[in-house]
């Protein structure tokens, strides 16, 4: 057990619809990172907030956003969803801005199913 | 592009074996490499890591290898035991300096150990 949690840990929808994907680091951790997991694409880093405030972004579609509130938990917003969403999401915490400075650890994912 | 690639894509050891992965990358920047291995259903689980200031860095039965000039890493797993059967990835980052620190992974290994 990582000390990460997300929920929900399964989500089926439907085309079009918006939904939100939560992430509680680990106790002390700054630093929450969003990755999506798919076959054709493997793990992609999304976005990256640092002590509420974000840092960094990756290959994050635009429908998509996420914001860290002040107990450090975080939530990612999925909208206007298509069939090629459907994937695993994880978010994984960190005690600094990682890297070198502090590993990574993700939490169990939340897998998100779009019919 | 794809700044870290990893081979093979899938692995089939005996046990007791060596399994060895290699992973390759272009960016000069990175200088953090872990590997996690990630069980079906579950997250990614970090394994070892490495910085470029070694050569190697060995924990139980998991070795990490790098060869800075060639831009080359890998992990070899010694006595391979059928429990370690899981989907290995390596992975890189930035740990120090700039203000993102995202991992970039590779594609992932499918390793089996036979009993």
């Amino acid at each position: 057990d990582s000390g990460v949690t997300q929920t929900p840990k399964h989500l089926i929808t439907a085309t079009g619809q918006r939904v939100t994907l939560r992430c509680s680091p680990r106790s002390g951790d700054l630093s929450v990172y969003w990755y999506q997991q798919s076959l054709d694409q493997g793990l992609q880093f999304l976005i990256h907030y640092y002590n509420g405030e974000e840092r960094a972004k990756g290959n994050i579609l635009e429908r998509f956003s996420a914001q860290q509130f002040p107990d450090l938990h975080s939530e990612l917003n999925l909208s206007s969803l298509e069939l090629g969403d459907s994937a695993l999401y994880f978010c994984a915490s960190s005690v600094l801005w990682s890297g070198a400075g502090g590993e990574q650890f993700f939490g169990p994912g939340t897998r998100l199913t779009v019919l | 592009q794809q700044q870290v690639k990893q081979s093979p894509q899938s692995l089939i050891v005996q046990k007791g074996g060596i399994s060895i992965i290699n992973c390759a990358y272009e960016n000069t920047a990175f200088d953090y490499f872990p590997w996690y291995q990630q069980f079906p259903g579950k997250g990614p689980a970090l394994l070892i890591a490495i910085r470029p200031d070694v050569s190697e860095k060995k924990e139980g039965r998991f070795t990490i290898s790098f060869n800075k000039s060639a831009k080359q890493f890998s992990l070899h797993i010694m006595d391979s035991q059928p429990g370690d059967s899981a989907t290995y990835f390596c992975a890189a980052s930035r740990g120090s300096g700039g203000s993102n620190y995202k991992l970039t992974f590779g594609k992932g290994t499918l390793l089996t150990v036979n009993p």
